[in-house]
């Protein structure tokens, strides 16, 4: 079975502080894995994945995979990173597990 | 760029009816998915779909559901006869190409049609 699990639903920060957003999972295989981001009014779309290992607006992920973790990390929140982020796992069946979301709020 | 599309956006409808959810995937995609949010709980997947047929379906995609695509463009969503628990955010997704390269391609989705089932 797969799982992931957001331990925080409500993040709210300072513009310019630095934001983490908590994801583990649990798989036995070797996963996948993924931020998708939803802004107020608009789609689930991908941030970033763990495979491409790329800095997406600014954000980075480090796959773990002793702590089975992925956390969102941004060293200066902005106000328009106020969304809904959601991590994401796809196995071998590519399938896509979500965890519940946090939406982060960043203040002025 | 392309975008999943889907219609309606916002669907009403009485227990027991039939509800058909339309999805217009990216035309070059061959896999295509649906998932549900319920309001408040996690995005949870229901079906994958692939060379016209369903390649993985979850507990909660049961004989009320099923899944088609009737033309080159369209992959839809039928629910038999609508609960009330089936009230929810539905998505369609689409990726390029079908998977077997060891690594999942990115998921796209769609705007979501939220469905009510009074």
């Amino acid at each position: 079975a797969q799982r992931v699990t957001q331990p925080e639903k409500l993040l709210s920060v300072f513009k310019g502080a630095p934001v983490e957003l908590k994801c583990n999972y649990s798989y036995s295989g070797s996963p996948e894995l993924f931020w998708y981001v939803q802004y107020s009014r608009q789609r689930l779309q991908l941030l970033l994945r763990h495979i491409s290992r790329e800095s997406i607006k600014g954000f980075t992920a480090d796959l773990n995979k002793g702590e089975t973790s992925f956390h969102l990390k941004k060293p200066f929140a902005q106000e328009e990173d106020s969304a809904m982020y959601y991590c994401a796992l796809s196995g071998c069946d590519y399938k896509l597990s979500f965890g519940a979301g946090t939406t982060v709020t960043v203040r002025a | 760029e392309p975008e999943v599309t889907q219609t309606p956006s916002h669907q009403v409808t009485q227990m027991g009816q039939e509800v058909i959810l339309r999805c217009v995937p990216i035309s070059n995609h061959l896999y295509f998915y649906w998932y549900r949010q319920i309001l408040g709980q996690k995005v949870e997947f229901l079906v994958s779909f692939y060379n016209n047929e369903i390649s993985e379906k979850s507990e909660i995609f049961d004989d009320q559901f099923s899944v088609e695509r009737p033309d080159g463009s369209n992959f839809t969503l039928k629910i038999r006869s609508t609960k009330l628990e089936d009230s929810a955010m539905y998505f369609c997704a689409s990726s390029d190409p079908p998977p077997g390269q060891g690594f999942a391609e990115t998921q796209y989705f769609g705007p979501g049609t939220r469905l009510l089932v009074l």
